[in-house]
């Protein structure tokens, strides 16, 4: 079975502060990709990355980063100098390569920056 | 390029009534996903189609839901005899085919019951 935890519920920032956003993954599939997918108060999701378990190399986009680590088992994501528009739910997903293609969401972190 | 649609964007229904929510996908994409989101809660999966494959109904919540997808394209998602713990945000997403490719959402019908 796979599972994903997203830890923090809700995470309350000052604007320019940076902000680590946590998801920990389970899965018996030893090929799986992950996902980050943000959902702003508008309400529809959009895809933000894709990491498979295969290549650990962070990536940086901007003012976004993660940090995939198999040996902990977490796919983290940073944001630095965070920005009321980053205002959002944010979804961690998994979809493991062994069945189903049916992806495995975290319950998402509600980030709220502050002005 | 057109993305994910969903209509309506809202529907207000009275309790026991059926409704019929319609999902368009992106064009090519071979996979389709219905969800419900609850006011403040995650994604709860509810149907799967895969090209002409039988779909995956394993997140149906009850008999009254039910869905279809004509040609391999639009899907109708439709709830009958609603009931109050209905209301709810149904999403719907679809992909290309394969593990590794992202789903791309629609903005969703919000379904309200009275």
């Amino acid at each position: 079975a796979q599972k994903v935890t997203q830890a923090q519920t809700e995470i309350s920032v000052v604007e320019k502060e940076d902000v680590t956003l946590d998801c920990v993954y389970e899965t018996r599939d030893t090929t799986y990709y992950l996902f980050w997918y943000k959902q702003p108060p508008s309400g529809e999701l959009v895809f933000l990355i894709r990491r498979n378990s295969f290549d650990e190399q962070n990536e940086i986009s901007g003012r976004y980063s993660w940090n995939f680590q198999k040996s902990t088992s977490s796919f983290n994501f940073t944001i630095t100098a965070s920005q009321v528009v980053d205002s959002a739910v944010y979804f961690c997903a998994l979809r493991g390569s062994g069945g189903s293609y049916i992806p495995t969401f975290g319950r998402g972190t509600s980030l709220i920056v502050h002005p | 390029g057109a993305g994910v649609s969903q209509s309506p964007s809202n529907k207000v229904t009275e309790k026991g009534k059926d409704v019929e929510l319609r999902c368009d996908p992106i064009s090519g994409h071979t996979a389709l996903y219905w969800y419900r989101q609850s006011l403040g809660q995650g994604l709860e999966f509810l149907i799967y189609f895969q090209g002409n494959s039988a779909p995956d109904k394993s997140g149906l919540p009850s008999d009254r839901f039910s869905a279809e997808r004509t040609g391999g394209s639009v899907s109708t998602l439709t709830i009958q005899r609603t009931q109050q713990e209905d209301s709810a945000v149904y999403l719907c997403a679809s992909s290309l085919t394969g593990y590794n490719q992202p789903q791309h959402f629609g903005d969703g019908t919000r379904l309200s019951i009275l």
